[in-house]
């Protein structure tokens, strides 16, 4: 049964520190993808991977966070240095992207994000 | 502001009655999703509709769009406790862009 991984499941730090998620995509997929989900904003699209390349990082606050695929089976979204206003449930989703076809997400469970 | 918006944004109906979502957005899409997530867990796809089709079906779900309205709904018929969630809609635009933009999403709360 393929499923999203993601570590940690919960993730408690003080403000300033650094925060690496790591997420392992479906096997096969050539897509990943980082969401961030507040009760304020909702789901808010992070970034964008395809076949390992960012496609789009437009979500991010790039003075903070960084997210990485340094292979097919990991993706890393980092937060340094971290703030309160960080808190939310970070998701990763990956997919298979077929030419001129939608595809289908599949979601790991999430980190959840508790910056002090 | 949200590609797609639901609505209501909450909805309680008793167990075994209909519960119809809809959404609304704004851009050409090349397909519209529907997603359900639970109580602190991730989303889960439900259905995809691509933008040359009118209605799908998929057990007890049915999807329509009508892309002259840019809209969509989502029936669940006779429904169940366990269809308590959250249930968002996601449009991937018609630009080759195939990241999703998720709408605010529908509490449904299935009373037994």
């Amino acid at each position: 049964d393929a499923r999203v991984t993601q570590t940690p499941r919960h993730k408690v730090t003080e403000m300033g520190q650094e925060v690496t998620m790591r997420c392992q995509p479906i096997l096969g997929h050539n897509t990943v993808f980082w969401y961030r989900q507040t009760m304020m904003q909702g789901l808010e699209l992070l970034a964008y991977f395809r076949n390992r390349a960012p496609l789009d990082d437009s979500g991010m606050p790039k003075d903070r966070f960084s997210a990485e695929m340094p292979d097919a089976t990991l993706a890393t979204l980092k937060i340094q240095p971290s703030e309160p206003r960080d808190s939310a449930v970070y998701f990763c989703a990956s997919g298979l992207v077929l030419k001129q076809s939608g595809e289908t997400q599949y979601f790991g469970p999430g980190t959840r994000l508790l910056v002090l | 502001s949200q590609q797609g918006e639901e609505d209501p944004q909450a909805l309680s109906i008793q167990e075994g009655e209909n519960a119809t979502m809809n959404c609304s957005y704004k851009t050409s899409i090349n397909n519209l999703q529907w997603y359900r997530q639970n109580s602190g867990r991730g989303l889960v796809h439900l259905i995809l509709i691509r933008s040359n089709e009118r209605e799908k079906h998929s057990g007890r779900l049915r999807v329509t769009l009508d892309t002259s309205k840019k809209s969509s709904s989502l029936l669940i018929t006779a429904s169940r406790a366990a269809d308590t969630a959250s249930y968002f809609c996601a449009t991937a635009l018609d630009t080759g862009r195939r990241a999703l933009t998720f709408g605010s999403g529908t509490r449904l709360q299935v009373q037994p």
